[in-house]
């Protein structure tokens, strides 16, 4: 069975351009958490959706950050002006609804410049 | 602010040995416990769950938990070099109306021959 898949795997980019990131959730999980995870702050949740809604994003680090899930298959979260400071390993994960048992993608490393 | 400690190590412990992993936690309402294993370079990848105190018991692991004492522990029974990562302890801590999963920042575990 396909795990999370999350795309890009690696992201290089230049201060002020947009970022976006995609996460495909496992088949038949419907919880959805995007974290980012720093040497500085360890793994920090930015947001999660249960059944494609938005439950809490109070970890969305400021208004230069959003998230979707416009189904059950696909989310992104998308970083506008991206900054160096955003430089991060972004992860998805995700669960049955209630279990909070999370599996997580591969990851993308993203760089701004 | 509801937080999850660790100590980050490194816990160096031979070969065969039992290694001890400890956690704690602030917010009294908890009810899920979760440990996962981040190998350097990869994703979190979930080991055990416990939601009751006392021990469970899979494998070489045994997770403990004790409500009480706001304590959760990890031990690796016959430790082998492969187990030498970071082990991350999550906490379902309460946010608004629901539960959000808060991770410590990590211990790690070096296992030498």
């Amino acid at each position: 069975d396909a795990g999370v898949i999350q795309s890009p795997r690696h992201e290089v980019t230049e201060m002020g351009q947009e970022v976006t990131l995609r996460c495909k959730p496992i088949s038949g999980h419907n919880s959805l958490f995007w974290y980012r995870q720093t040497m500085m702050r360890g793994l920090e949740l930015l947001i999660y959706f249960n059944n494609n809604v938005p439950i809490d994003d109070s970890g969305m680090p400021e208004d230069r950050f959003s998230a979707k899930m416009p189904n059950a298959s696909f989310s992104t979260l998308k970083i506008q002006p991206s900054e160096p400071r955003d430089s991060a390993v972004y992860f998805c994960a995700s669960s049955v609804a209630g279990s909070y048992e999370q599996y997580f993608g591969p990851g993308t490393r993203l760089t701004v410049t | 602010q509801k937080e999850v400690e660790q100590n980050s190590g490194p816990l160096s412990v031979p070969e065969g040995a039992i290694a001890s992993l400890n956690c704690t936690y602030s917010d009294r309402g908890s009810q899920s416990f979760f440990w996962y294993r981040q190998y350097s370079g990869k994703s979190p990848e979930l080991i055990m769950s416990i939601y009751s105190n006392g021990d469970k018991e899979d494998g070489r692991f045994t997770a403990q938990l004790n409500k009480a004492s706001q304590y959760v522990s990890l031990l690796i029974r016959d430790s082998q070099p492969s187990d030498s990562a970071t082990y991350l302890c999550a906490v379902n801590t309460a946010s608004g109306g629901s539960y959000i999963p808060t991770f410590g920042r990590g211990t790690s575990l070096i296992v030498h021959p």
